[in-house]
């Protein structure tokens, strides 16, 4: 199976302020189409989890731009440009190269 | 606008069965993959199974294969979840899922529905 590993586990950040996570793949998730399978979630508290970027970089439907995706191969971000309140939950990077699919243990962002 | 209800957890004692349910509503049912995804008190979520739009394709956790049967019925918009031989492992909250855009990945995610396994 493939280990998605996230770095940092947490992180506050003060309303306004960039944030950054970072998800590392065991191997390469672009695949023979030229697509690169890796998705960010965020669960915010109470609710189901809800997809931000699919394909390494493309925003979701309804998603704020502030949100970008990046990375290639087996190093991904997602950045937020300018943190809100309710941005606050636990990140999640998916990888949807094979299956299994498996999630990343997780960041939780808090707000400063 | 996408809607997804899950229904049929309860709590149930070890060995035993349970079938979940997903209503799905907002959009074209049989043009889209499901999946069910679960995610244990604490967790992150589990992929558990996946099956294609037109129910052909099916694809099992290994931690589940043998026990729970993914199944959908498509003139009804409806997603299935038959779970067997049920442990306190498979306590969790399952979500019902559709795939985004023409992928086949998780996109959209229902509320969930509890599976409490306990004696």
């Amino acid at each position: 199976d493939i280990v998605m590993t996230q770095s940092p586990l947490s992180l506050s950040v003060t309303p306004g302020q960039p944030a950054s996570i970072s998800c590392k793949s065991s191997q390469s998730l672009l695949y023979s189409d030229g697509k690169t399978y890796l998705f960010w979630y965020l669960q915010k508290p109470g609710q189901s989890p809800q997809l931000l970027i699919y394909e390494a970089s493309s925003r979701f439907s309804g998603v704020p731009d502030r949100f970008s995706g990046s990375g290639s191969g087996t190093d991904f971000t997602l950045k937020i440009s300018r943190v809100e309140a309710e941005d606050v939950g636990v990140y999640y990077c998916m990888q949807g190269i094979e299956l299994p699919l498996t999630f990343g243990g997780g960041t939780k962002v808090e707000i400063k | 606008e996408v809607q997804l209800l899950e229904s049929g957890g309860r709590l149930v004692q070890p060995g035993g069965s349970l079938r979940l349910s997903c209503a799905a509503s907002g959009f074209t049912f049989s043009t889209y993959h499901m999946a069910w995804v679960r995610q244990a008190p604490g967790k992150g979520p589990e992929w558990v199974a996946t099956i294609n739009s037109g129910g052909g394709g099916i694809y099992y956790a290994d931690s589940v294969q043998g026990r729970f049967t993914i199944s959908r019925d498509n003139s009804k918009n409806t997603l299935y979840l038959q779970m067997d031989s049920l442990s306190a492992e498979d306590t969790a909250l399952y979500y019902c899922t559709r795939s985004y855009g023409s992928g086949s990945k998780p996109g959209y995610w229902g509320q969930g529905t509890l599976v409490t396994v306990s004696s």
